[in-house]
């Protein structure tokens, strides 16, 4: 059974990092391109970056783009966001996400998420 | 950035309904769209993907249509399970961009 587990988020200050992280298990990790995707209290849907299978290419949002990084260690089956200089409205729920194995850039496996509050 | 647009925002419907929600893109993104369900407190669940494909799994009550600027997702009879919100996605070029959301409610 495929399974995405996130951790990391909690309570930071504007101007601040925090790091998350992904584990994941039931699928072969290293064959899939990974994403985080967040969501703003009752708001929709926003993808923020990807990965693909070596770490070698990475693709983000332009809102985050410089103060967030993403990143994966194979080894241990998991995804990590850096997010640095942080602002009040990256406040979300974020979530970890796979792209399927045909590397189509959809998502077909979510984490529960964690949440990340930004505030003073 | 390609702009998804989804109508309408909210739909007041009962068990046993057709369901019909729109999603326009800004510009062509062929049958490269993706469709979601939601439930309050709980991660998007994959329904459709190349815009009419049914995931494994997913009820046939389910079905997507569409290509180029325009799709629809159908409910064929609506379930109470079904009542949540429904977003759609397109992965034709980056940025990957959601839809606003559809939420279904109860009448």
């Amino acid at each position: 059974e495929v399974q995405l587990v996130e951790s990391g988020g909690g309570l930071v200050q504007p101007g601040g990092s925090l790091r998350l992280s992904c584990t994941a298990s039931g699928f072969i990790f290293s064959s899939h391109w990974m994403n985080w995707v967040r969501q703003a209290p009752g708001k929709g849907l926003e993808w923020v970056a990807n990965i693909n299978q070596d770490g070698s290419v990475k693709h983000y949002v332009d809102s985050v783009k410089g103060r967030f990084t993403i990143s994966r260690d194979n080894a241990k089956n998991s995804l990590y966001l850096q997010m640095d200089s942080l602002k009040t409205e990256d406040t979300a729920v974020y979530y970890c996400a796979r792209h399927p194995g045909d590397q189509s850039a959809l998502f077909d496996y979510w984490g529960q998420g964690t949440l990340a509050t930004v505030s003073s | 950035d390609i702009q998804m647009t989804q109508s309408p925002s909210t739909l007041s419907t009962s068990v046993g309904d057709r369901v019909t929600i729109t999603c326009r893109a800004s510009q062509s993104i062929s049958t490269w769209l993706a469709w979601y369900q939601q439930k309050p407190g709980k991660a998007p669940k994959l329904l459709i993907y190349k815009a009419s494909s049914l995931e494994s799994g997913v009820p046939s009550r389910f079905s997507g249509s569409g290509s180029g600027t325009e799709f629809t997702l159908t409910i064929s009879s609506l379930q109470p399970d079904d009542f949540a919100t429904y977003y759609c996605q397109q992965y034709n070029s980056y940025s990957l961009t959601f839809g606003g959301g559809t939420k279904v409610e109860i009448k």
